[in-house]
């Protein structure tokens, strides 16, 4: 069974670099069928898309991001990261990463993301 | 518009059905996938493109789209259907994903 667990620093400084990461146990990151995204979710507010990251290493970002924030895929560690530089207090969030597919249906196309982490919380602070 | 726009609360009397709507451009093209979330837990997927439910999913729970709206059923409401709920998709360019603002659905 697919699991996904995001690991990283639990408070980050205003003005620094949050980093974390995303291993993925019980599948290959490498699967063309699949994307790899990055969500959060700001206390007592909904999700947020930041970005996701194809097994190609493209990358597409949230607009409102990205000019802060890149990803990364290793495929040696069944891992993929995220760092967003510049950070606030505004960055204050949970942030997840979960599996994204894809699909067609007669002149629909529909994403999907079907498995997340538990989430880990970041604190922007000094 | 890449926005999806959620009605902030929605409620529902135990066993009856409840109905979460989800608006945006962007679903003249892209069908919705929605997911629960219960307080202090990660999102959980419970539709995806339009009217399907990935295993484990109890079949109460049921979608549909027309022109620019996706709809979530839940029919026969449960005290543990209590939850947010959110919608999502992607943008024309489908590059870009986004989030509808969730639904918080109260079972009364």
């Amino acid at each position: 069974q697919l699991q996904l667990q995001e690991s990283g620093p639990g408070l980050v400084k205003p003005s620094e670099t949050l980093s974390l990461t995303c291993t993925v146990s019980g599948g290959s990151i490498s699967s063309s069928s699949y994307y790899w995204g990055w969500i959060r979710q700001p206390p007592g507010k909904g999700l947020e898309w930041i970005g996701t990251i194809y097994p190609s290493g493209s990358t597409y970002y949230n607009p409102s991001l990205k000019t802060r924030v890149s990803m990364s895929v290793d495929t040696s560690k069944n891992q993929f990261s995220l760092r967003l530089n510049s950070v606030t207090a505004a960055d204050t969030a949970f942030y997840y990463c979960a599996r994204e597919g894809k699909g067609v249906f007669i002149t629909y196309y529909y994403y999907y993301m079907d498995v997340w982490g538990k989430g880990t919380a970041v604190t922007v602070s000094s | 518009s890449s926005e999806l726009t959620q009605d902030p609360a929605v409620s529902v009397a135990l066993g009856q059905t409840a109905r979460i709507t989800c608006q945006g451009d962007s679903l003249r093209t892209y069908y919705a996938s929605w997911y629960q979330q219960k307080p202090g837990q990660a999102p959980v997927i419970v539709i995806y493109a339009k009217n399907n439910r990935p295993s484990g999913i109890p079949d109460r729970f049921s979608g549909s789209s027309s022109g620019n709206t996706a709809s979530l059923t839940i029919t026969g409401a449960q005290a543990e259907d209590e939850a947010d709920y959110f919608c999502h998709s992607a943008d024309r360019s489908g590059n870009h994903r986004v989030f509808g603002g969730g639904t918080k659905l109260t079972v009364l």
